[in-house]
């Protein structure tokens, strides 16, 4: 399994407050991603780094925000939680590149009340 | 638009029997397919994929086939077992970046 968590894996928290998701990973892969997961929706992705500093926009961008201070390290901060961002948050990693694959961690399930 | 389709949002298969998931898509650039497994309350893992260069690629009782003019592929599990219960997702990527996945498949493999 690759190494990848994610911190915490459940959150509950009221509308308006902020949020920050952690991922952490030991396989020292280039880029790492954000995606929630909903029923219907399959998963879109929120934000993508392509290394340290480097970060760009997904599918559903807004309302998050991500940094990448360390290779190992990609946050997601909501600024300020509304109830359309309770879901399931996954954090994934890929060597970049022709052909290569992306690996999972295990998902934050958060729910904004 | 989605550009990963999964028609089919469930699918139940009978033990030892095939199970043929399908996925279309509508970006002809795409030039890597995955499949991943999804159980509840982990997160997805990869199971197979296969380039936009070939047509079939095996791997135990998983075989996915790529029809590039059709732009649909299928993953086929032969024998089905109760532990292959799951949702599947297909996915796709140009050059490794962005990866677009569809909607999910959960196939249930009946005793």
């Amino acid at each position: 399994d690759a190494g990848i968590t994610q911190s915490p894996r459940h959150k509950v928290t009221e509308t308006g407050t902020p949020v920050t998701l952690r991922c952490h990973q030991t396989e020292n892969h280039r880029y790492m991603y954000w995606y929630r997961q909903d029923p219907g929706h399959g998963l879109r992705l929120i934000h993508y780094s392509y290394g340290v500093k480097d970060t760009d926009k997904g599918e559903v961008s807004d309302g998050y925000s991500v940094s990448r201070s360390k290779t190992e390290d990609f946050l997601l901060t909501l600024e300020s939680a509304t109830s359309s961002q309770t879901s399931v948050y996954f954090c994934a990693i890929s060597e970049g590149g022709a052909w290569e694959t992306q690996y999972f961690g295990p998902g934050t399930r958060l729910l904004v009340l | 638009d989605q550009q990963v389709k999964q028609n089919s949002p469930s699918l139940s298969v009978q033990e030892g029997r095939i199970s043929i998931l399908n996925c279309d898509y509508t970006n002809s650039m795409f030039d890597y397919f995955l499949w991943y497994k999804k159980y509840p309350a982990e997160g997805p893992t990869f199971l197979i994929s296969i380039s936009s260069i070939k047509d079939k690629n095996e791997d135990g009782r998983f075989t996915v086939f790529l029809n590039k003019s059709a732009k649909h592929l299928s993953l086929h599990i032969v024998p089905s077992q109760p532990g292959d219960s799951a949702v599947y997702f297909c996915a796709a990527t140009l050059r490794g970046q962005n990866f677009v996945f569809g909607p999910g498949t959960r196939l249930s493999v009946l005793p």
